[in-house]
């Protein structure tokens, strides 16, 4: 069984610039969600995908906006680059069978550099 | 809205202690709670899950508790070894989004 993969692992960006990170689900998973993790926080919620929607967003601007694809793997972008989006990107897919009630598994992460 | 707290900040203990870590909610309106353990610059690896509707889970030597009514989670770690030296991290899901505390940073001195 494959695991949640990222990519890039690593990038580095300067201010102004888009950015476009790549999540592949686990096999069987429907639902997908992003994070943002700062240095030395906790995750903080972007958004979730499920089936292709968007169904739960946190407190970030529009300029992070996600898709996720029929065969559940999904894109966060982020535009108009600040320094303060310098932080590991999270993703995590579920096996959702009731709302919200699957464990969350989580890929390795994409470190974002923002210059 | 939903506020996510974890106390200690940080824990250093010998080899060999038992020790928990704690986790508090604002909240009680949860779909589950999970906690997670982080190393340094990676991903977030799952230790347990906990449905709203259950009081507890163990796994090894992880047990951990769940009490919606006065908002608390407790991880209880046995026997802790040097491996076990990471950040823990607990989340509550509710309302489609996932709320992380800050994690407690865990080290264990051989």
């Amino acid at each position: 069984e494959t695991g949640v993969t990222q990519s890039p692992t690593h990038l580095i960006k300067t201010r102004g610039q888009q950015v476009t990170l790549r999540c592949s689900s686990q096999s069987g998973h429907n639902t997908v969600s992003w994070y943002q993790q700062a240095l030395g926080q906790g995750p903080q919620f972007i958004f979730q995908y499920y089936r292709e929607e968007e169904n739960g967003r946190g407190n970030f601007p529009p300029r992070f906006s996600g898709l996720q694809f029929p065969n559940y793997s999904s894109e966060l972008n982020v535009n108009a680059l600040e320094l303060d989006d310098s932080a590991l990107y999270l993703c995590a897919s579920s096996p959702v069978r009731q709302k919200n009630t699957g464990e969350l598994f989580f890929g390795e992460g994409s470190r974002l550099t923002v210059l | 809205k939903q506020e996510v707290t974890q106390i200690p900040a940080a824990l250093s203990v010998p080899e060999g202690e038992n020790l928990v870590l704690n986790c508090s909610f604002t909240d009680s309106a949860i779909y589950n709670l999970q906690w997670f353990r982080q190393d340094p610059g990676k991903g977030l690896t799952s230790l347990l899950l906990i449905q709203s509707s259950q009081r507890e889970q163990t796994s090894g030597r992880l047990n951990a508790s769940l009490d919606k009514s006065s908002g608390r989670s407790t991880l209880y770690i046995a026997a802790s070894q040097p491996g076990d030296s990471a950040t823990y991290l607990c989340s509550i899901t509710g309302g489609f989004k996932t709320i992380f505390g800050a994690g407690t940073r865990l080290f264990v001195k051989a």
